[in-house]
């Protein structure tokens, strides 16, 4: 396992069309974390997932994102009806669950970057 | 909700030169985490700080938690351009299984 990988790397579409980006973590982590970048700004937490239960989803996530992870391994983040808005780099990564206060320690894919003309 | 403020938000440093950056937020943290993302590429992990006043040091580059665990800094010390990148804070928020990140410092060094 050499880490968390995304796919595609890259996706130009046009406003109004749907995306989906997948993500395969690293095999033994049981957290899956879905993060957008834009340009100049840190990453933002969209949603998240321990094994296929997807505990919290960030109000930046609007109706037409949808995250899943159907059997606690790769995930799959949509994108319904593109805006221009969602042009981002969408950051998908992965960390054991750790039972105590400590955090979670993340390691991130490459990123999907996503351009909605 | 939970404020990430990091300062300054870009530093040009001539190499060999220090640099230091800081990050505050509005509340007390159970911990804090360092990553340093390169241009073009994707956070990658540092260190994290759960102790009050706590001081690490991986070669070059010197963390600090703050004595009331709201601020934290990292300092490098005899800049490298391999040091080029921005440098981001993140803290555990909500039940701490989410990580916010600061806004993000860029250091640009060169020649």
């Amino acid at each position: 396992d050499t880490g968390v990988s995304q796919d595609p790397r890259h996706k130009i579409t046009k406003r109004g069309q749907n995306v989906t980006f997948r993500c395969d973590p690293i095999s033994e982590h049981n957290r899956l974390y879905w993060y957008r970048q834009t340009l100049g700004q840190g990453p933002e937490f969209l949603t998240y997932f321990q094994n296929e239960a997807q505990l919290e989803k960030s109000r930046l996530l609007s109706d037409r994102f949808s995250a899943e992870r159907p059997k606690g391994s790769f995930s799959t983040l949509e994108i319904q009806r593109t805006e221009q808005g969602d042009s981002a780099m969408y950051l998908c990564a992965s960390s054991p669950y750790i039972s105590r206060s400590g955090a979670n320690v993340l390691t991130f894919g490459a990123g999907s970057r996503l351009t909605v003309l | 909700g939970q404020q990430v403020m990091q300062i300054p938000q870009y530093q040009h440093v001539q190499e060999g030169e220090d640099f230091t950056t800081y990050c505050n937020s509005s509340t007390t943290l159970s911990n804090i985490q360092w990553y340093k993302q390169r241009p073009g590429g994707h956070p990658v992990f540092l260190i994290q700080l759960v102790k009050s006043g706590e001081v690490k040091k991986q070669k070059r580059l010197t963390f600090q938690f703050g004595e009331a665990k709201k601020n934290s800094s990292l300092h490098i010390t005899a800049t490298q351009t391999t040091d080029v990148g921005t440098y981001f804070c993140a803290l555990p928020t909500g039940t701490a299984s989410k990580l916010t990140f600061g806004t993000g410092t860029r250091l640009q060094v060169t020649l």
